[in-house]
């Protein structure tokens, strides 16, 4: 069965870039249209931070166009995130996930990512 | 703030239902027959309940179930188990501009 793993730094400077991969094992990342992240700061609720098609193309939530890019990687079977000008507002606990029709349909762990210097 | 609304807690005794609403507008919920339910345990990773309104996915319990009417989504636990005491988050597809939106979340306490 398909399983997600996020990784990457769990601090990140102010004004620094956060990056983060989330590793896709038991099935092709090819096989499923689209896979997206999702953050949650402490103690509140769900945002959508954005989506990539198994082509490369890209959605992205309006209110952080601009900071974000979500990348893809077949030959690692992975996709990245990245947020760029970080404050402490992007502290938070990032998953990622697999699409369903228009839903979030598996998730990975989630991984804390503090923004702090 | 987010942009669906919901009550920040219901609660059940065990066997009993609690029904938890999700208010959004004409351009989310109310025009959208994409909206799901997800279940989140402390310190876990939210999982899919139901989507497309009132589908449930394989191995979730048929106690859960969907429905909606207008501008609001409702999701209905049948027969409280200890189990079910999670937070509950709603969400929407609201269109190629906005995409998904999500609401604030409902805590559910089995009594």
């Amino acid at each position: 069965q398909v399983q997600l793993q996020e990784s990457g730094p769990g601090l990140v400077n102010p004004s620094g870039t956060l990056s983060l991969t989330c590793g896709v094992s038991g099935g092709s990342i090819s096989s499923t249209k689209w896979w997206s992240w999702v953050r949650q700061p402490p103690g509140k609720g769900l945002e959508w931070i954005g989506e990539i098609y198994h082509s490369g193309s890209t959605n992205y939530n309006p209110s952080l166009k601009g900071r974000v890019i979500i990348s893809l990687d077949t030959s690692k079977n992975q996709f990245s995130l990245k947020l760029s000008s970080a404050t402490a507002a992007d502290t938070a606990v990032y998953y990622c996930a697999r699409n369903g029709d228009y839903n979030l349909q598996l998730w990975g762990q989630g991984t804390l990512v503090t923004v702090s210097s | 703030q987010s942009a669906l609304t919901q009550p920040p807690s219901a609660s059940g005794s065990p066997g009993q239902s609690v029904t938890i609403s999700c208010t959004g507008t004409s351009s989310d919920v109310g025009g959208s027959n994409y909206v799901s339910w997800y279940q989140q345990h402390p310190g876990k990773a939210p999982k899919l309940m139901i989507y497309g309104v009132t589908e449930r996915p394989s191995g979730v319990p048929d106690r859960f179930s969907g429905s909606k009417s207008g501008n609001t989504a409702s999701l209905t636990v049948s027969g409280l188990q200890a189990e079910d005491e999670a937070d509950y988050y709603c969400s929407s597809y609201a269109g190629s501009n906005t995409f998904y939106v999500f609401g604030a979340g409902t805590k559910v306490t089995v009594l």
